[in-house]
């Protein structure tokens, strides 16, 4: 079965420090690929997405995504994060396979950035 | 624009009784719609979609139910909760092909069982 793996469950930064949530899935075939945040308070929103092209994805709010078929990755980042990036990250794949195609999420990355 | 509505946002309910929630989307039709279950430090889990009025996929076995009975309206039922039912319940849906693309949730509703 496909599954998402997020390395890390909680990350510590101090703001203008560099991020990298990292992200791998198990599916060797094609993949949409998601990133999803959920503010304090908010509903869960689309960071940024891969379907297909560059592999580098530019979204929302400074993020970028990078993603890596050989290693079945699409980690997260952001040069310098903000106080306001505190929030939980989730990575999602689509599995491509005919008929329905099921959102698999990582467990979620909670991030606190500290002025 | 297209927005998505649940309810309630909070619920706290005895062992044994029954559920309701709720899920409708406004400005779009013959949307996919779907119920997740969000618990912490395990993401989310499908538990069940829709691709149009009363068609319902489960996702996993449970306690819970899923009807479609209009085309907007999304509604998770149980006829009698267990503790396990406790957790954040959402909603979403997306447009084109079930599966595929991108998907809208709701704010969640968030449901303890006593």
């Amino acid at each position: 079965a496909q599954s998402v793996s997020q390395h890390n469950h909680h990350v510590i930064l101090s703001e203008a420090a560099s991020l990298e949530l990292g992200c791998n899935y198990s599916y060797g075939g094609t993949v949409n690929l998601f990133w999803y945040v959920q503010y304090p308070g908010q509903h869960l929103q689309l960071l940024l997405k891969y379907f297909s092209g560059d592999p580098l994805v530019k979204g929302i709010k400074g993020f970028e995504a990078e993603f890596i078929k050989s290693k079945f990755s699409f980690n997260l980042r952001k040069p310098s994060v903000q106080w306001s990036d505190t929030a939980e990250y989730f990575c999602a794949v689509i599995a491509v396979s005919g008929g329905y195609n099921k959102l698999i999420f990582g467990a979620g990355t909670r991030l606190a950035v500290h002025p | 624009s297209q927005t998505i509505h649940q309810w309630p946002a909070t619920l706290v309910q005895p062992v044994g009784s029954p559920l309701s929630l709720e899920c409708t989307v406004e400005g779009t039709s013959n949307p996919n719609l779907y119920w997740y279950r969000q618990a912490a430090g395990r993401g989310l889990q499908l538990l069940f979609y829709s691709v149009g009025i009363g068609q319902i996929s489960s996702e996993v076995p449970q306690n819970l139910s899923a009807s479609r009975p209009q085309d907007r309206q999304f509604i998770l039922s149980s006829k009698k909760l267990l503790l396990s039912d406790s957790g954040f319940y959402l909603c979403a849906w997306s447009g084109g092909l079930a599966g595929e693309g991108e998907q809208f949730f709701g704010p969640g509703t968030r449901l303890t069982v006593l």
